[in-house]
């Protein structure tokens, strides 16, 4: 299995809402994070976890909770949200934080906040 | 300050040309570049990399050129495709400490039948 798992695809979600994004990957991978891509725009880092502790956070409002379960999950959780907090979300994995090669993306989720 | 600086900003090619996107760093600590493509809707994909040990790498119809002295390295897509209609970004990091990859702004390619 060579890929990272994302969902939901797409999430429209309320500003009161509380919803969280799901990640897996079973390449055996020990370093995860969470992007924020805009249209147009590359991928802005929120979220490092190596071996399943955070190691950087980005300057990320306390809106996004992350969380790292155990070393193929990583999840998102999202609270009080704003609209121009909508952008698709990637997940991705390295085999180390220390290896940025064998990084992989997953397909993304959505979010659009109303 | 933007480490990576990429160019041009988007670019169209006739189904077959070549096409050429170039990018130049800052930082002489990077020592792995990636290229990556993305489609709408998709996320950023390996497409070829190299470290600054090489000037060159093929990998099919694509080939990455690498000048250490300029600090620069080029994406060059032979007999483009209308399928090759993406994205672009290239990317540098370095294997040491946390290591995360610094992204170019990114160009979209159109390839034209």
């Amino acid at each position: 299995d060579t890929e990272v798992t994302q969902t939901p695809k797409h999430l429209v979600m309320g500003m009161t809402n509380k919803k969280s994004l799901k990640c897996e990957q079973h390449m055996g991978h020990r370093a995860m994070y969470w992007y924020k891509q805009k249209a147009k725009k590359p991928p802005e880092l929120m979220f490092v976890y190596s071996y399943e502790k955070l190691s950087i956070n980005e300057s990320v409002p306390s809106r996004f909770s992350p969380e790292c379960p155990n070393s193929s999950l990583l999840n998102l959780h999202l609270h009080a949200l704003q609209p121009e907090d909508s952008a698709l979300y990637l997940c991705a994995s390295s085999q180390d934080v220390r290896k940025t090669y064998g990084y992989t993306f997953g397909s993304g989720t959505r979010l659009t906040v109303v | 300050q933007q480490q990576v600086k990429q160019s041009p900003q988007s670019l169209i090619v006739q189904k077959g040309g070549i096409s050429i996107i170039n990018c130049a760093y800052e930082n002489t600590a990077f020592d792995y570049f990636p290229w990556y493509q993305q489609f709408p809707g998709k996320g950023p994909a390996l497409l070829i990399a190299i470290r600054p040990d090489v000037s060159e790498k093929k990998e099919g119809r694509f080939t990455i050129s690498f000048n250490k002295s300029a600090k620069q390295f080029s994406l060059h897509i032979m007999d483009s495709q209308p399928g090759d209609s993406a994205t672009y970004f290239c990317a540098a990091s370095m294997d040491s400490g946390y290591s995360t990859l610094t992204f170019g702004k990114g160009t979209m390619l159109l390839v034209s039948p």
